[in-house]
Parts: C-alpha cells; structure tokens; sequence
C-alpha cells in the first residue's frame, strides 16, 4: 500500500456521462497530481493541486476538471464522456511542490472504461 | 523543454541474465531523474532517483542506474534477472528550477523475463 488512495478501482459508463475520481494523498503529502494513461498517449500529466490551489496544468481537456479540498483530497471530473477517454487515471502525492525532485507516491489507479 | 527517450519500447531477457533498459534525457538544466515501475494491474513504484549526488544511483531490488552527462543518458540495470521483475518501466525526468513542470514520462520499456 503506497498510502495514496484511489477509489473507485474499476469504472464502466457510457458515452456522454460525468464521473468523479477520487483521490486521498499520504499522509502529510499537500500536492497532488492527476494522470491519464493510454495505450496510445502514454502517460499525460494533467494538472497538479497544491495545498487547495490549482499549481500547473497540462494536457487536460476542458471537459475535465479537478478540486482539491481543505482535507487535501482531490477530484478529477470528467464529463460528456467519449470512448477515447477510456484509460487509467493516476493519482500521485508529494510532501510539497515537485521541485522538491524528491519523486512522487503514485495509487494504484481507477481505471475507466466508456461504453 | 525537457524529455526523456526510452530507446527500447521490449526488452525480453532470461532468467538469471544481465538486465539493461536504455534511457536517454534532454534538458537545458540540471535535471533530477527517476526510474518508476509498474507490474500488471498495479500503480507506479518508485525504482531509484537521482538528484545531482552521485551518479550511480542505487534503487530498490537490486536496480541500479547511472547518470551519465557527457552521453545524456540514465540506463537502468540489473545484474541477474528475476522473474518476478517482467513489468513495465518507465524513465522519468523533473527539471528543478524551472517553473511548473511536472514528471515528464518516457513511453516504457517492457520486460519480459524468460524462465
């Protein structure tokens, strides 16, 4: 157990729905990042909270959005699904901003599947 | 803007035999550099990082791997393979002093290990 939490594991909806990933960082951890990982794409970092304010952003659709609360669990929304955006969302956590070069703690991942 | 090229995208080896994923990064700082690992149905582990101390970096399970500036590269090896180490894996590079700039993934090496 890495101490990141990702729920759900396993997600499958159809096309044009919104769902919610969630995410609860180590213990101590006040950034936190989202990835979406494809078979195609690899592995895309989309944006990065840190201590309930929104850090960097990078390949995340407008269709996409994510929160991070004052208990530092964050949200990923995804809405008007499309069949592309079936992948394995990553969330990963570290005690501060990442130029701390001290690497990230990854959870194990919620997988989506649109239909 | 920094990158990282994984220059095997399958590396197939026997059991017992030397392990070498080959990595090679681009980037106009001094960068910090990671090896992550993913098993099947699992999240990212952190292998080894490498953050301007030493250049041969030590990680866990037996991994090893050197920085190397004059060729750019940070390969990643390991002396006698296991079976247990057939997953994916992938480079990662963070440029310190740079802004807000994320982990920057490399698109994976996958091990195969052959009993």
């Amino acid at each position: 157990d890495s101490g990141v939490t990702q729920t759900p594991k396993h997600l499958i909806t159809a096309t044009g729905q919104r769902v919610t990933l969630r995410c609860s960082p180590r213990s101590g951890d006040l950034s936190v990042y989202w990835y979406q990982q494809s078979l195609d794409q690899g592995l895309q970092f989309l944006i990065q909270y840190y201590n309930g304010e929104e850090r960097a952003k990078g390949n995340i659709l407008e269709r996409f959005s994510a929160q991070q609360f004052p208990d530092l669990h964050s949200e990923l929304n995804l809405s008007s699904l499309e069949l592309g955006d079936s992948a394995l969302y990553f969330c990963a956590s570290s005690p501060r901003d990442f130029r701390g070069g001290y690497g990230y703690t990854f959870g194990s991942g919620t997988r989506l599947t649109v239909v | 803007a920094q990158s990282v090229t994984q220059l095997d995208s399958h590396v197939s080896v026997s059991e017992g035999t030397p392990v070498l994923l080959r990595c090679n990064y681009s980037s106009s700082y001094s960068p910090s550099l990671f090896w992550y690992v993913q098993h099947p149905n699992k999240g990212l582990q952190l292998l080894l990082k490498y953050t301007s101390a030493a250049t041969l970096v030590k990680g866990i399970n037996g991994f090893e791997a050197e920085f190397k500036k004059s060729e750019t590269s940070f390969h990643l090896t390991k002396p006698s393979a296991h079976m247990s180490d057939a997953a994916e894996y992938f480079c990662v590079v963070i440029v310190l002093n740079s802004g807000n700039t994320p982990l920057v993934f490399g698109k994976g090496t996958r091990l195969s290990v052959i009993a």
